[in-house]
């Protein structure tokens, strides 16, 4: 699977849109972009996948670049319970995953 | 159901007793994995089922041995551990279909071993 690369932390306002980026330049055609976010004390959660089209769902939208080598994870309206460690990462569909997790960014939400 | 559960949530041990962690998933879903989490630290993959197959065992030592009685239910039997096997143990299933797979993870049992 391919490997990501995320900055390590980022702060964003309250209220303000958050953009979390990821680098995945060794992508291959089969491969989706997933994303989860492990908030403290929690399991991790999955927010939103994509292939090659710009996503959004209730959670956030993703937008991938046309080469598929980056993409952005947005949160359109960020909340303090948005503060959390996000995954960024690769993985082909169907059947069981090997799903392998990077070293995340944490996201810390300011008042 | 979208829910995982995991018991115990905490569990302390010493090296040369026997435990096991519990998860239960009532989703339909045939794929169920174990990561261990160290404080910090991303999850790391240890196992993984499918169709109560084990189809992934990223070189786990053996004195972790999962077990997957049926498609709800998901054993991890310790034995003999380490004071640096301390760590949070996380449960997840998948559908494990033809569509994006998308897991759903419990909340982990927290270990520490004496």
């Amino acid at each position: 699977d391919a490997k990501t690369t995320q900055p390590p932390s980022m702060d964003c306002a309250e209220g303000r849109a958050a953009n979390l980026p990821c680098n995945h330049s060794t992508i291959s055609g089969n491969e989706y972009v997933y994303w989860y976010r492990q908030i403290h004390s929690q399991g991790p959660q999955y927010i939103i996948h994509g292939l090659k089209n710009n996503e959004t769902n209730e959670m956030a939208s993703l937008i991938i670049t046309e080469d598929r080598k980056s993409s952005t994870l947005i949160l359109p309206h960020a909340t303090l319970r948005d503060t959390a460690v996000y995954y960024c990462i690769v993985s082909r569909s169907q059947g069981a995953q090997k799903l392998v997790f990077g070293q995340g960014t944490r996201l810390t939400i300011n008042p | 159901d979208t829910e995982v559960t995991q018991t115990p949530k905490h569990l302390v041990m010493g090296m040369t007793n026997k435990k096991s962690l519990k998860c239960e998933q009532h989703m339909g879903h045939r794929a169920m994995y174990w990561y261990k989490q160290k404080a910090k630290k991303p999850p790391e993959l240890m196992f993984v089922y499918s169709y109560e197959k084990l189809s992934i065992n990223e070189s786990v030592p053996s004195r972790f041995s999962p077990e997957c009685p049926n498609s709800s239910l998901l054993n991890l039997h310790l034995h003999a551990l380490q004071p640096e096997d301390s760590a949070l143990y996380l449960c997840a299933s998948s559908q494990a279909g033809l569509g994006v797979e998308k897991l759903f993870f419990g909340s982990g049992t927290q270990l520490s071993v004496l």
